[in-house]
């Protein structure tokens, strides 16, 4: 079974505070993808990854940051988190034109 | 760029009836079409999808239609079930990225005993 785990499942953070996601998969998928997910607007794209160090931004990337060194890591990076970044983060992996596999999921809240 | 509308986004349905959620998409391009499941608390996960050389697949009580000239698909679910109850998205490929989705805003089912 694919395998998609990520760093935590709540997070607290102050404003202005850096804030690490991260996401890890155990089945050699070479794309990776982060999203948010907030009530009634599904599953947005922040950035996605079709392969290690390479980063495409996706629909909403504005105030995020992401960072993929090895193939099984993708990390979300927000910078200097804002109030209006509270939502759920999700990462997914996938290998070329198939479904997506979804990670728990790290509700964020920033204070 | 592909844009994915889904409705309704509520449905409630008595336990052991049929329910529909339909989704339109605006790109001809896209050729993968897959719906996801999101229980409460839970990730979302592929229950049913369908590639655009196919109008119809069914697994058990799920189906999926889809009509390339009107650019919308369709999820039935028959006899439904408690377990049922959850979040469903749909979801488009887009052209240029394939392995990449828009997905539509979901539609929370809830199955009544």
């Amino acid at each position: 079974d694919v395998k998609v785990t990520q760093s935590s499942r709540y997070l607290v953070k102050r404003t202005g505070e850096k804030v690490f996601l991260e996401c890890v998969q155990d089945m050699d998928h070479e794309n990776m993808f982060w999203y948010r997910q907030d009530p009634g607007l599904g599953l947005r794209l922040i950035y996605f990854s079709y392969d290690v160090k390479m980063k495409e931004k996706g629909d909403i990337p504005e105030g995020y940051s992401v960072s993929r060194e090895k193939k099984e890591r993708f990390s979300l990076i927000l910078e200097s988190a804002s109030t209006n970044q509270t939502s759920m983060y999700l990462c997914a992996s996938s290998l070329q034109g198939t479904e997506q596999f979804f990670g728990p999921g790290t509700r964020l809240t920033v204070l | 760029g592909e844009n994915v509308e889904q409705h309704p986004s509520t449905l409630s349905v008595q336990e052991g009836d049929s329910a529909v959620i339909k989704c339109t998409y605006s790109d001809s391009a896209s050729n993968y079409f897959p719906w996801y499941k999101q229980e409460l608390g839970k990730r979302p996960q592929l229950i049913i999808d369908i590639r655009s050389n196919v109008g119809e697949k069914k697994d058990q009580r799920i189906a999926v239609t889809l009509n390339k000239t009107a650019k919308h698909f369709s999820l039935h679910i028959t006899e439904t079930q408690p377990e049922d109850s959850a979040v469903y998205f749909c979801a488009a490929s887009l052209p240029n990225y394939g392995q990449n989705f828009v997905f539509g805003p979901g539609t929370r089912l809830s199955v009544l005993p």
